[in-house]
């Protein structure tokens, strides 16, 4: 089975700080997906990767960045936290790039809680 | 952009009657997912869609994609508490690369 393991289940930051998010999967899948989850709206997307070392911009990228150094993990970044970022984040991840195959589906970790005072 | 849109966004049932749901995007989809979520947890695959018309069972879940492939409904027959959820679905453009868009979800509550 497809694991996908996200770092925390809850985290409490302060405005201003700088905060990590991690996620790691373990099935060798080349793309990986960071959203963000708020009631009434769904699952917006963040950024995406393809590839190590490679990102592409999602829905909402502003205010987030990522890093995606080796192939299992991908990390979201929040430069300075600020309150309007607490949220439900969720990271998944597919083997193929959404070409109709059944390899599109997406593997989500637990969720992590964010709650920027 | 694309969009992809699920109504309605709230449901309560009476466990044992029935419940559908219905995705709408606003562009051509070259396959569309389903997801569910339970209270607490995170999104899990159900089923993928791929054909024009294409209708899919599992067990009391039936799922159908649109003749133009710009529509999905998934029905549950006969409800039960085990079904209370968010059910997802995620629209994939034609396009190469993942366009990837989630609808907002519908929210179904089962009362016993």
């Amino acid at each position: 089975d497809v694991k996908v393991t996200q770092s925390s289940r809850y985290l409490v930051k302060r405005t201003g700080e700088k905060v990590f998010l991690e996620c790691v999967q373990d099935m060798d899948h080349e793309n990986m997906f960071w959203y963000r989850q708020d009631p009434g709206l769904g699952l917006r997307l963040i950024y995406f990767s393809y590839d190590v070392k490679m990102k592409e911009k999602g829905d909402i990228p502003e205010g987030y960045s990522v890093s995606r150094e080796k192939k299992e993990r991908f990390s979201l970044i929040l430069e300075s936290a600020s309150t309007n970022q607490t949220s439900m984040y969720l990271c998944a991840s597919s083997l193929s790039p959404g070409l109709g195959t059944s390899t599109d589906t997406q593997y989500f970790g637990p969720g992590t809680r964010l709650t920027v005072l | 952009g694309q969009q992809v849109m699920q109504i309605p966004q709230y449901q309560h049932v009476q466990e044992g009657e029935d419940f559908t749901t219905y995705c709408n995007s606003s562009t051509t989809l070259s396959n569309i997912q389903w997801y569910k979520q339970r209270p607490g947890g995170h999104p899990v695959f159900l089923i993928q869609l791929v054909k024009s018309g294409e209708v899919k069972k599992q067990k009391r879940l039936t799922f159908q994609f649109g003749e133009a492939k710009k529509n999905s409904s998934l029905h549950i027959t006969a409800t039960q508490t085990t079904d209370v959820g968010t059910y997802f679905c995620a629209g994939i453009t034609s396009n190469y690369g993942q366009n990837f868009v989630f609808g907002p979800g519908t929210r179904l509550s089962v009362l016993p």
